[in-house]
């Protein structure tokens, strides 16, 4: 079973409007991390966000909110105010950490291309 | 502060021959973190270095691949003899250890070494 579920191969969204990027996750371990990146066309991997699995509030960035909804496992990316340089691939990850505290390794999604629309 | 940096930035050989891949983590970041990312599937782990010991080498796809960490500097990933399927992009990451919280360590990509074997 995947861990990391990204539905959307690819998504489109018009400048200056707000999109939401789906990423549901499977874990059984209460300690966990959730992380979002992006990879514009340059292929570099570019950290986004943040979301613990104890915090109580979701995570934000500058445009960037993490929409986390623990009991559905589901963490997605709502980033506001679209700009044309937002245009890249994006991944969700996430770490456990299992009861021997050494796994430390992403567990990626397949990712979703999102398009921005001038 | 400089980030992770990765040599080459694109690799062609012949099946059969073999490749170097280097990494340079951020100065000071104790674990460093191999991925692979094959044409069209997920981002996958291949090994964990703490400093210079291999922590995690489970996602390592066979004994073709070797992996070092001299000095707990830099490390090297070498294909040797590299097969068709080797192909991808190969990324390096390094996080900063948290301790008891290692779930939430934040890893920072490298721009990625494109292999192409033909």
């Amino acid at each position: 079973a995947q861990k990391i579920t990204q539905t959307q191969p690819g998504m489109f969204v018009q400048e200056k409007e707000a999109v939401t990027l789906d990423c549901t996750y499977d874990t059984s371990d209460p300690s966990y991390g959730l992380f979002w990146y992006k990879q514009p066309s340059s292929g570099e991997m570019i950290f986004l966000i943040y979301q613990g699995s104890y915090d109580q509030q979701n995570a934000t960035e500058g445009r960037y909110s993490l929409n986390f909804q623990k009991a559905r496992k589901s963490a997605n990316l709502v980033i506001s105010a679209s700009q044309l340089g937002d245009s890249a691939m994006y991944f969700c990850a996430m770490r456990e950490l299992n009861s021997g505290g050494s796994n430390y390794k992403l567990t990626f999604g397949k990712g979703t291309l999102l398009t921005v629309n001038p | 502060e400089a980030g992770v940096t990765q040599f080459p930035s694109h690799s062609v050989i012949e099946k059969g021959q073999t490749v170097t891949l280097r990494c340079d983590p951020i100065s000071g970041h104790d674990n460093l973190y191999w991925y692979r990312r094959v044409m069209g599937k997920e981002i996958k782990f291949l090994l964990h270095f703490v400093k210079e010991s291999k922590q995690d080498e489970s996602g390592m796809p066979n004994n073709r691949f070797l992996a070092e960490r001299t000095g707990g500097t830099y490390s090297t990933l070498k294909v040797q003899p590299a097969e068709l399927e080797d192909s991808g992009v190969y990324f390096c990451a390094s996080s900063q250890p948290l301790g008891g919280k290692g779930y939430r360590e934040t890893q920072y990509f490298g721009p990625g070494t494109r292999l192409l074997v033909l």
